[in-house]
């Protein structure tokens, strides 16, 4: 069974661009999430959508937003970048919503530059 | 609030023997806690996971130790191998926040033949 693939894994951008990276989960998975992983901050919880709904957010600006499509793919999309947005972000999935046997699972993660 | 802490950033460890790698966490509420394991250049990567039910858990070459007194979770390699080298975070969540993980900050191993 394939994992968690994202795409591109690797984008550069300039300040006050937008971008939207695409997360595709293991086959069967219901549930995904996001998170942003900076040297800083470490690993952040961004949002997490589940049967087309976001479910969870973290503690990110509006500019940060996500979908999920009915195959359960999954798009996030940020809005006017800033220099501090550059991170590894990474998605994740899961079969359920916060079932008690459940594992996440990640992807490569997409490394974000914004110039 | 709620966080995930690591006693140690950087562990070196000897070919062959065994690595300890401690989290605290402060969230009492946390049922579910996770260790993954980190290469550079890849997303994190599933080793073990714990429910709060249970004190010990053990997989290949890992066992996972909690201790809900103190709020404390480990993970132990046997037999520490150069592919061990990686960056490895503990992870804890609560039901009643979906599958939302909070990370500690991760503790470096690093293996020397």
């Amino acid at each position: 069974k394939a994992g968690v693939t994202q795409t591109p894994r690797y984008l550069i951008k300039t300040r006050g661009q937008q971008v939207t990276l695409s997360c595709s989960p293991i086959s069967g998975h219901r549930s995904v999430s996001w998170y942003q992983q900076t040297p800083g901050q470490g690993l952040q919880f961004l949002f997490e959508y589940f049967s087309e709904t976001q479910r969870n957010k973290g503690n990110f600006p509006g500019r940060f937003s996500g979908r999920q499509f009915s195959n359960s793919r999954s798009e996030m999309n940020v809005s006017t970048l800033e220099l501090g947005d550059s991170a590894l972000y990474l998605c994740a999935s899961s079969l359920e919503l916060a079932s008690s046997t459940d594992t996440q699972y990640f992807g490569p993660g997409t490394r974000l530059t914004v110039l | 609030g709620e966080s995930v802490g690591l006693h140690l950033p950087t562990l070196s460890v000897q070919e062959g023997d065994n690595s300890i790698i401690n989290c605290a966490y402060s969230n009492s509420a946390s049922d579910y806690f996770i260790w993954y394991k980190q290469e550079s250049g890849k997303g994190p990567q599933f080793i073990i996971d714990i429910r709060s039910n249970m004190d010990k858990r053990q997989g290949q070459r890992v066992t996972v130790l909690l201790n809900k007194t103190v709020k404390h979770l480990s993970l132990q390699i046997a037999a520490t191998q150069p592919g061990d080298s990686a960056v490895y975070f503990c992870a804890e969540r609560r039901k009643a926040a979906g599958n939302k993980l909070t990370f500690g900050g991760g503790t470096r191993v690093l293996v020397k033949p």
